[in-house]
């Protein structure tokens, strides 16, 4: 099955600065990956996605750029806001598959 | 209604005890997702229904686990006989169809097994 390996576990960075965030997938058949944002006790929203015949997507300051040679994706955040502060999780979904596989999550803390 | 729905937001109970979830996905939605979240970790896929088809079990960790989805719409996640590792928040997605993401999230319901 797929393997979701996310990196790194925790990030702080200083308002205005940028956040990256990475993950790598095993199963070459995965063809969507969303980046979901949750805060605590709250749902995950997702907040941007990306299909398997696109490399880069952007809106506004979120941005997710697709590797599918190297099966890994990326997250960037800038001029990041205190209110960025949660938890980001990557996912993919494979084509031998319908569920969601979910990295174990990135603490991000934007310090004032 | 407008978003997916999921009750009891809080269930406490005592090991052993049987325990009901439920769902109510995004109106015109086909599939649904059930997924468990234990403490500061991911999403762990549990079961998923497409329309009327049969659902895809393949991630319910234990015949203890079972769902059912009456009428293609609300979806009920059974854990019967419970353990103290069934403790976490047990949250519901949905999306148009299989094939058609995104998948949306309910609030979850955080089962704390006594």
């Amino acid at each position: 099955g797929e393997n979701v390996e996310q990196h790194p576990s925790t990030l702080s960075v200083q308002e205005g600065d940028s956040a990256v965030i990475k993950c790598t997938y095993s199963d070459s058949a995965s063809n969507y990956f969303p980046w979901y944002k949750q805060e605590l006790g709250k749902r995950p929203q997702l907040i941007i996605d990306i299909r398997s015949n696109v490399g880069e997507k952007k809106d506004q300051r979120i941005a997710v750029t697709l590797n599918k040679t190297a099966k890994h994706f990326s997250l960037h955040i800038t001029e990041t806001q205190p209110e960025d502060s949660a938890v980001y999780f990557c996912a993919t979904l494979s084509g031998g598959a319908n569920n969601l596989f979910f990295g174990t999550g990135t603490r991000l803390t934007v310090i004032p | 209604g407008a978003g997916v729905s999921q009750s009891p937001s809080n269930k406490v109970t005592e090991k052993g005890k049987d325990v009901e979830l439920r769902c109510d996905p995004i109106s015109g939605h086909t599939a649904l997702y059930w997924y468990r979240q234990s403490l500061g970790q991911g999403l762990e896929f549990l079961i998923y229904f497409q329309g009327n088809s049969a659902p895809d079990k393949s991630g319910l960790p234990s015949d203890r686990f079972s769902a059912e989805r009456t009428g293609g719409s609300v979806s009920t996640l059974t854990i019967q006989r419970t353990q103290q590792e069934d403790s976490a928040v047990y949250l519901c997605a949905s999306s148009l169809d299989i094939s058609n993401q995104p998948q949306h999230f309910g609030d979850g319901t955080r089962l704390s097994i006594l």
